[in-house]
């Protein structure tokens, strides 16, 4: 079974500085995708970023940006010029690319407060 | 277009009472997913649902818990005899096809917040 792990409960930042939040996951299989939600203190469920296991290109989206290494089974997510509004729980979810799997693996999550 | 609508937004109930939770997917949109997320922790995957059939059901609790997603209407997550246990938040996610993926990633409703009284 698959499984995602957030090694940081809890961090925070400075307005307009850069953090990095960490995820590893444990699979044995080759394809699948990675994903970052976002969970403000509204609790709505926002996707930030994905990226596809086949493609060796880091995937970027404006301010946030993920660092894959598939050989460590690491996907971290780098905010960068960090805002008041990036104040969230962000979660780092893992899904198979492969017929009858479809469900979301999540992690525990970060609680992420953005300092003025 | 109107994103994936859940209702209520919160729901109380008294122990023992039932709970139905309904998600409405995105327009064009057939399969729907149940997840659950407990205080402090991340969702937990339930069921995954096309249109009248069920796909994978690994992550509903074996007794009290069944889901639907009719021909018509929204899809309805049903707790018989709750117990407080059953507090958290329970999300819906749908995707226009299977698996989720990348290029048609899950999008998330606001989630119902039900509270066992």
């Amino acid at each position: 079974a698959q499984t995602v792990t957030q090694s940081q409960p809890e961090m925070s930042v400075q307005e307009a500085e850069t953090v990095t939040l960490s995820c590893t996951y444990d699979t044995s299989e080759n394809n699948y995708y990675l994903f970052w939600y976002k969970q403000p203190p509204s609790r709505q469920m926002i996707l930030v970023i994905r990226q596809e296991a086949y493609k060796q290109q880091n995937a970027t989206e404006n301010r946030f940006s993920v660092n894959f290494q598939k050989a460590a089974k690491s996907f971290s997510l780098k905010i960068s010029d960090s805002q008041l509004g990036d104040t969230a729980m962000y979660f780092c979810a893992f899904l198979r690319l492969e017929v009858g799997s479809e469900k979301l693996v999540f992690g525990k999550g970060t609680k992420l407060t953005v300092n003025p | 277009n109107a994103g994936v609508m859940q209702n209520p937004r919160h729901l109380v109930r008294r122990r023992g009472q039932e709970a139905r939770l309904r998600c409405s997917p995105m327009k064009g949109h057939s399969h729907v997913y149940w997840y659950r997320q407990l205080p402090e922790e991340g969702l937990k995957f339930m069921v995954y649902l096309q249109k009248e059939n069920i796909i994978d059901e690994s992550g509903m609790p074996k007794e009290r818990f069944s889901a639907e997603f009719p021909k018509e209407g929204p899809s309805i997550l049903r707790i018989q005899q709750v117990v407080r246990g059953d507090s958290a938040a329970y999300f819906c996610a749908s995707s226009p096809n299977k698996g989720g993926g990348s290029n048609q990633p899950q999008h998330f409703g606001d989630g119902t917040r039900l509270s066992i009284l």
